[in-house]
């Protein structure tokens, strides 16, 4: 059975610092791995989709990289800003099985201090 | 839309009524996923549809738990007799099914239905 886990659980930084989020899985058999952004009391936001092909993507301040082989994922985050607290999921989506669905990390909480 | 939206957004229910949870995927979206997310267990899937085909029921937690997707559209999530260790965020998910690799499953979420039960 996949599992995965994400470490820190909780994470508080001041402004402006550069940061690491790490996810790691058990079963590498994996289609993608998607990161997620949760804001209180909200749903999900897409942040960064890795095919299982692929190394890492990036979109803006973020650079999410994944090393299928080991079963890790980083989540970079650059320069650091109050409105990037949140918390942040990583999801992998099996290879097998007909409903290809996610499965999901407990989350890092990432509080930015201004 | 232009996502998927899920209602209600709150509901708060006594113990052992029935509830139904809507959500309308992304126009054009084929595959849609209701998950679960509840405090101290994370986010967990309950079930799958995709198109016309029978509906992958594998995360459904009891028997108590239903749902259907009519016209491949909207989904229905029924809880019967519900329980307080039901109360949870219930989230929906939809993705387009790639028919070439160029495509992905990418998953987009609504914001959820938070189910209290007394």
């Amino acid at each position: 059975k996949q599992e995965v886990t994400q470490i820190p659980a909780a994470l508080s930084v001041p402004e402006g610092e550069n940061l690491v989020l790490n996810c790691s899985f058990t079963d590498s058999a994996i289609y993608n791995l998607q990161w997620f952004r949760q804001d209180p009391g909200k749903g999900l936001t897409s942040l960064l989709l890795i095919q299982s092909s692929q190394r890492e993507q990036t979109s803006g301040r973020l650079n999410a990289s994944l090393d299928k082989s080991s079963g890790r994922s980083t989540l970079y985050i650059a320069a650091s800003q109050p409105g990037d607290s949140a918390t942040y999921l990583c999801a992998v989506r099996l290879s097998s099985g007909s409903a290809r669905q996610l499965t999901f990390g407990s989350g890092t909480q990432l509080t930015v201090l201004p | 839309g232009a996502g998927v939206s899920q209602s209600p957004s709150n509901k708060v229910t006594e113990k052992g009524k029935d509830v139904e949870l809507r959500c309308d995927p992304i126009s054009g979206h084929t595959a849609l996923y209701w998950y679960r997310q509840s405090l101290g267990q994370g986010l967990e899937f309950l079930i799958y549809f995709q198109g016309n085909s029978a509906p992958d029921k594998s995360g459904l937690p009891s028997d108590r738990f239903s749902a259907e997707r009519t016209g491949g559209s909207v989904s229905t999530l029924t809880i019967q007799r519900t329980q307080q260790e039901d109360s949870a965020v219930y989230l929906c998910a939809s993705s387009l099914v790639p028919s070439s690799g160029a495509e992905t499953y990418e998953q987009y979420f609504g914001p959820g239905t938070r189910l209290t039960v007394t």
